[in-house]
């Protein structure tokens, strides 16, 4: 079993909709998770992060966190064409990364 | 400008020559890390280091080495490249473990 299983996608919204995007992870002493942005040919950049149950929100970003289900999720409000790009998740289990392979988010104009 | 370099960016080689791809961080950053990242697997971590001397095996470790003699470098070295480690490779840095995490250009390694 992977560590962080994301959906592949592509997922595909309008633009102006709301794009959820979900991952959920394996092992329970997983105390840090992230949410990277990768647009094609370019490295991640961070997005988001949450260590808490509950929202966390970020101007249009809002993860989610929920850790008696092993849940992390990010809405993205108002999607835009530039917020194409792959999303991905991951989290921290003594003091290493593991990433899920990514989901696809494609906003079309 | 605050920034993770990597070098080469682009390297086609043969199975079984050494190679050392090097990252460089200006911004101080105590975590360092390697990964590769191939389709359909996502980021996986190779090694990653906590502090100067301070190195540990990430999730595939197997047929890489990497030493952190200095703050700033993090070099990744195959000491016997096969085909298989064909992959695009990201170093990042990062102040402390769960702090920003900031990647390289990524090194697009090819091994024949």
């Amino acid at each position: 079993q992977k560590e962080v299983e994301q959906n592949s996608g592509p997922l595909s919204v309008p633009e102006g909709a709301i794009a959820s995007l979900n991952c959920t992870y394996s092992d329970r002493v997983s105390q840090s998770f992230f949410w990277y942005r990768q647009y094609s040919g370019k490295s991640p950049e961070l997005i988001m992060s949450i260590y808490s149950n509950g929202d966390k929100e970020d101007g249009r970003f809002t993860a989610q966190l929920n850790k008696a289900s092993q849940y992390v999720s990010l809405l993205i409000r108002d999607s835009q064409p530039s917020d194409s790009a792959t999303y991905l998740c991951a989290v921290i289990n003594f003091n290493k990364f593991y990433f899920g392979s990514g989901t696809k988010l494609n906003v079309k104009p | 400008e605050a920034q993770v370099t990597q070098n080469p960016r682009y390297l086609i080689t043969v199975t079984g020559k050494k190679l050392t791809v090097t990252c460089s961080q200006n911004m101080n950053h105590e975590y360092m890390s390697w990964y590769r990242q191939d389709p359909g697997l996502g980021l996986r971590q190779i090694y990653y280091s906590m502090n100067v001397e301070v190195t540990d095996k990430g999730d595939v470790p197997e047929g890489y080495k990497v030493s952190r003699k200095e703050k700033r470098n993090f070099p990744l070295i195959l000491e016997s490249p096969s085909p298989n480690q064909t992959s695009l490779y990201f170093c990042a840095s990062s102040l402390a473990l769960t702090d920003t995490q900031y990647f390289g250009p990524g090194t697009r390694l090819t091994v024949l």
